[in-house]
């Protein structure tokens, strides 16, 4: 059964210093990984998505890295603004397009 | 615009009352699913439909039932809420089943059971 685990459960820096979040996962079996942005109140907005078979995506700031045989996705943010504070999940995907959710890590970016 | 809608936003009901979460895509997608969000934030799915066909039902309690009347809608009726129901319920979409779509999601309906 695929597990998913986001380290830390809560970050809090000051205003551009780079973020890094983690995302580790039990089953390498998969298809691809996603990165997902969740405000307050709000559904979830996709960041990023890395097939399997790709190391790394960039979108601006964001820069994520998958090493599928250890188990690991990093999502990165550069110089880091107050609105970037949300929560951030990763959810990695099997057969069927069933989608597995770590537990998220709640940012906040002091000004 | 939206993509995908979710209502209601706020849902507040006693136990034993039956009551419906409704979700639309405007995106033209053939695959919809439900997802609950506990109150530690870990997001499970409970059902996918394609083309109106369940393609996906992960021991959810049978007082959860959804319905496809077309691909843009998947409603999810539940009977006798109970206090565990309280969470929040996800809509999402995606192009189709294949693994390299995206999901994309609603804002989610906030269920309390009182």
């Amino acid at each position: 059964k695929q597990e998913v685990t986001q380290i830390p459960a809560a970050l809090s820096v000051p205003e551009g210093e780079n973020l890094v979040l983690n995302c580790s996962f039990t089953d390498s079996a998969i298809y691809n990984l996603q990165w997902f942005r969740q405000d307050p109140g709000k559904g979830l907005t996709s960041l990023l998505l890395i097939q399997s078979s790709q190391r790394e995506q960039t979108s601006g700031r964001l820069n994520a890295s998958l090493d599928k045989s250890s188990g690991r996705s990093t999502l990165y943010i550069a110089a880091s603004q107050p609105g970037d504070s949300a929560t951030y999940l990763c959810a990695v995907r099997a057969a069927g397009n069933k989608l597995t959710f770590g537990g998220g890590t709640r940012v906040l970016v002091k000004p | 615009d939206t993509a995908v809608s979710q209502t209601p936003k706020y849902l507040v009901t006693q136990m034993g009352n039956d009551k419906s979460i409704k979700c639309e895509q405007n995106l033209g997608h053939d695959t919809m699913y439900w997802y609950k969000q506990d109150s530690k934030k870990f997001l499970k799915i409970m059902f996918s439909y394609n083309n109106k066909e369940l393609i996906i039902n992960e021991t959810v309690p049978n007082r959860f039932s959804p319905k496809s009347p077309d691909k843009a809608h998947l409603n999810l009726h539940i009977n006798s809420l109970e206090l565990g129901d309280s969470a929040v319920y996800f809509c999402a979409s995606s192009q189709d089943t294949t693994e390299n779509q995206p999901q994309h999601f609603g804002d989610g309906t906030r269920l309390s059971i009182l």
